[in-house]
């Protein structure tokens, strides 16, 4: 089983440049999540989604956007990437309050 | 912003200890706490689903239990080894069912 795949595994991006990290979940979870990994910070939630067409805030949104076109995919997009956006991103997906399953993270720099 | 805490925030034990870590979270609009454990370059991965106030739960040597009334959940390692070595996570799902919000993680390090 794939369960939740993210891509880039690496990256790193010059300050104002843009880019997409890819998540894919082939559990046909209606929930999807992008968090952030902070040193000392914990799960920082940066954006979810309870189905196909709708997506929600969660508590660090600013510099990111989402779309969810299909139950599977769930991109993050930065938009003009910043130094404060140097983090680990964790895609995830669950089924209503059930075990949430992660991918493997994406590592992303910005200088 | 939902308050989700853990104490202690790392740990060192000897091979052999038993040993065990505190999640605290609003004792209101519950649905769900679970515990993740979380190993360095991995992604996290569930231990235990609690729904209901009393519930325990056990894998291995690794044991919860969870008091919604008062809004806290523990977690236990019985004679820890070193492979136990992991960041240990909570997460309180509220009402909605949708929304996780996790601790900061109690990081567990075991000393052969």
């Amino acid at each position: 089983n794939a369960g939740v795949t993210q891509t880039p595994k690496f990256r790193i991006l010059k300050i104002g440049q843009s880019m997409t990290l890819q998540c894919a979940q082939d559990m046909n979870h209606n929930y999807m999540y992008w968090y952030r990994q902070d040193p000392g910070m914990g799960l920082k939630l940066i954006y979810y989604s309870v189905g196909a067409g709708i997506t929600d805030k969660g508590e660090v949104p600013n510099g990111y956007n989402v779309s969810r076109s299909t139950t599977e995919d769930f991109p993050l997009r930065l938009e003009l990437a910043a130094p404060s956006q140097t983090s680990v991103y964790f895609c995830a997906s669950s089924s209503s309050g059930n075990t949430i399953y992660f991918g493997e993270g994406s590592w992303l720099t910005v200088v | 912003i939902l308050n989700v805490e853990q104490s202690p925030q790392s740990l060192h034990v000897q091979e052999g200890d038993s040993t065990n870590f505190t999640c605290s979270f609003p004792s209101s609009n519950f649905y769900a706490l679970h515990w993740y454990r979380w190993e360095t370059a991995k992604s996290p991965e569930a231990l235990f689903v609690m729904t209901l106030n009393g519930d325990e739960k056990k894998k291995g040597r690794i044991s919860a239990t969870l008091n919604t009334k008062e809004g806290y959940s523990y977690l236990y390692i019985k004679g820890s080894q070193p492979e136990d070595s992991a960041t240990y996570l909570c997460a309180f799902i509220d009402g909605t069912g949708n929304q996780f919000y996790f601790g900061t993680g109690t990081s567990l390090t075991v000393i052969p």
